[in-house]
């Protein structure tokens, strides 16, 4: 089946400016997450959506940033007022399910790479 | 969730097992062993995790010491496609504890 996808797939903005990145997790999936790569460096937790909520939000740099899963399966993030350190690759997983004991096994998509100049 | 030390690189010879080590000394009781890698311009891809006892599936085998202190992932038999950066990853699996959290991982070359 299909896996996890992220639309586009390489954004280029300028400073100042607002974007949207998309992610379609896999069918059924419940958990979605947010992480962003920064080059040479491992990914980096944003958020955590359970269902439309977002359970975690622990890892949003600031205010600029923001996430939403309004019917619980397609995420988008947002970003405003983009700077040139919001330059990164970021990537979307989503999980069939949430909690248990070492069944939360994060699905991970190609991710965008977001380019600010 | 405990911190994690592994090796930068390593290299491994074609048709050879490949041993990655990761060091997690400050494991507790209720953590769990995982392991991602990523392969260039890729997302993360999961392998395997266990808790205590080792585990094998039809990509690696994890073997965690008995004090839970360190584990070893092995490739058996390393292709050039296994050429990735690998990440161990030590995390609590309850409900509301969700994320993952990368280091910088082992960048594994596999040598023809």
């Amino acid at each position: 089946g299909a896996g996890v996808s992220q639309t586009p797939s390489n954004k280029v903005t300028e400073k100042g400016k607002y974007v949207e990145l998309r992610c379609d997790p896999i069918s059924g999936h419940t958990a979605l997450y947010w992480y962003r790569q920064s080059l040479g460096q491992g990914p980096e937790f944003l958020i955590y959506f359970q269902g439309t909520g977002a359970a975690d939000d622990s890892g949003l740099p600031n205010d600029r940033f923001f996430a939403v899963r309004p019917e619980g399966s397609v995420s988008t993030l947002k970003i405003q007022r983009t700077e040139r350190g919001d330059s990164a690759v970021y990537l979307c997983a989503s999980s069939p399910t949430s909690g248990g004991f070492g069944v939360n096994t994060q699905y991970f998509g190609p991710g965008t790479r977001l380019t600010v100049l | 969730d405990a911190k994690t030390t592994q090796p930068p690189s390593m290299d491994c010879a074609e048709g050879r097992a490949a041993n990655l080590p990761c060091n997690h000394s400050t494991i507790s009781g209720n953590e769990y062993v995982y392991w991602y890698r990523q392969i260039h311009s890729q997302g993360p891809q999961y392998i395997i995790h266990g808790l205590k006892n080792n585990e094998t599936n039809e990509m690696a085998s994890l073997i965690i010491t008995e004090d839970r202190k360190s584990s070893t992932l092995i490739l058996p038999h390393a292709t050039l496609r296994d050429t990735a950066v690998y990440y161990c990853i030590v995390r609590v699996v309850n409900f509301g504890n969700e994320k993952l959290t990368f280091g910088t991982g082992t960048r594994l070359t596999i040598i023809p």
